[in-house]
């Protein structure tokens, strides 16, 4: 399998430009997650799905995000308009069942910078 | 929702000394810890996880974990470092919630 994939690797923007960060789970995994990381916050999670139906957007910082999930190998992560607060590296992860229990498995990551 | 703590931001250590790393959850009824880690350029990994049972979990590389469930902690340990083990390292909750992360740096 070819792991979780995410798309672009790096995004240079200017403030003010929509953003879309792409995320391919892994085959038959039913969860799916996004995360921000900073030197400031460390990892946050920012919403996850099940079934491709969000579950938690509690880590949503503000209307300005917003993440679909279409389909079950289909993600995106959508920032409108973007700040330069805004730069992070997003990750995507996606397992089997659930976090409780299992674990989860990570795409290489978005370095996203906001001008 | 539960949530974890990693106190130590930076740790530099030599070869062969031991490490510990510390990690603390907030009570939330059932726990499930887990600890990941990012090497440098690659993607984050399961180190190991504890559910039940044993509060003493093995990982792999050598790592292993204790459970205190009386001291709400979790810390990672490893008897001797290598400079392999350079890394960031990750204490996450079964909420999917991860602590903020502990770089650690291994001189040789």
């Amino acid at each position: 399998d070819a792991g979780v994939i995410q798309s672009p690797r790096h995004e240079v923007t200017e403030m003010g430009q929509e953003v879309t960060l792409r995320c391919k789970p892994i085959s038959g995994h039913d969860y799916l997650f996004w995360y921000r990381q900073t030197m400031m916050r460390g990892l946050e999670l920012l919403i996850y799905f099940n079934n491709n139906v969000p579950i938690d957007d509690s880590g949503m910082p503000e209307d300005r995000f917003s993440a679909k999930m279409p389909n079950a190998s289909f993600s995106t992560l959508k920032i409108q308009p973007s700040e330069p607060r805004d730069s992070a590296v997003y990750f995507c992860a996606s397992s089997l069942g659930g976090v409780k229990y299992n674990e989860q498995f990570f795409g290489p990551g978005t370095r996203l910078t906001v001008l | 929702a539960q949530s974890v703590s990693q106190h130590n931001h930076h740790v530099i250590l030599s070869e062969a000394a031991s490490l510990e790393l510390g990690c603390n959850y907030s009570y939330g009824g059932t726990v499930n810890l887990f600890w990941y880690v990012q090497y440098p350029g690659q993607h984050l990994q399961l180190l190991l996880k504890y559910f039940s049972g044993d509060p003493l979990v093995k990982g792999i590389k050598g790592f292993e974990a204790e459970f205190i469930k009386s001291k709400f902690s979790f810390n990672l340990r490893k008897p001797s470092v290598q400079w392999s083990d350079t890394a960031e390292y990750f204490c996450a909750v079964g909420s999917g919630r991860f602590g903020a992360g502990t770089r650690l740096t291994v001189k040789p």
